[in-house]
């Protein structure tokens, strides 16, 4: 049974600060990772994807993968309450594989 | 270009029932993938169909069905609705059949009462 797992939060930092979201999974094969962001009633949308171990920016974010540790991480830099928001870890085992498997999602409140 | 477009947003049904939903995928996919989200929870993989034929099928019964239709759309039907099937139903299209960076559309609501 492939697990990926969240604090469910709620995670609560202040306007311009460091926001810090990790997420750990059980299958060593896997080969994909995405962050997901998904405000109250709405679907789920794609903020970033990595792939490689290290770091990867894009913008305000930075996802960082450590394979040997199955760990994978969100900061959000100068956080904004417009990224209060569930953020929703999911991981696909590589080529040719068909399915995400999300993890439970972390509740993030930027206090303005 | 066109994204996931998903149809209807919102739908109530009476335990028992039988129930439809449909999914347009984004100009240019022939891969559609359906997940189901319960309050609370993170999307869990229902299904996924390529070239019309299904390609892959997570945890779920065989009262939950799809279809996939030669201009790509595509359909998940669930019969006899139990309470714990209320959710919302994601529908995600891609470019083939791997990868995983999808693009969602808005959901269905379903509620069974």
């Amino acid at each position: 049974q492939k697990e990926v797992e969240q604090n469910s939060g709620p995670l609560s930092v202040p306007e311009g600060a460091i926001a810090s979201l990790n997420c750990t999974y059980s299958d060593r094969g896997s080969q994909s990772f995405f962050w997901y962001r998904q405000y109250s009633g709405k679907s789920p949308e794609l903020i970033m994807f990595i792939y490689s171990n290290g770091d990867k920016e894009d913008g305000r974010f930075t996802a960082q993968l450590n394979k040997a540790s199955q760990y994978v991480s969100l900061l959000i830099r100068d956080s904004q309450p417009s990224d209060s928001a569930t953020y929703l870890c999911a991981v696909n085992a590589g080529a040719g594989s068909y399915q995400l498997t999300f993890g439970k999602g972390t509740k993030l409140s930027v206090i303005p | 270009e066109t994204g996931v477009t998903q149809s209807p947003t919102h739908l109530i049904k009476t335990r028992g029932q039988q129930v439809t939903l449909r999914c347009s995928s984004q100009s240019g996919h022939n891969t559609v993938s359906w997940y189901q989200q319960a309050l609370g929870q993170g999307p869990q993989f229902i299904f996924q169909y390529y070239r019309e034929e299904e390609n892959g099928r997570g945890n779920f019964p065989p009262r939950f069905s799809g279809l996939q239709f030669p201009n790509y759309s595509s359909e998940l039907n669930v019969n006899a609705l139990e309470l714990d099937d209320s959710a919302l139903y994601l529908c995600a299209s891609s470019r083939g059949t791997g990868g995983g960076g999808y693009t969602f559309g808005s959901g269905t609501r379903l509620t069974v009462v």
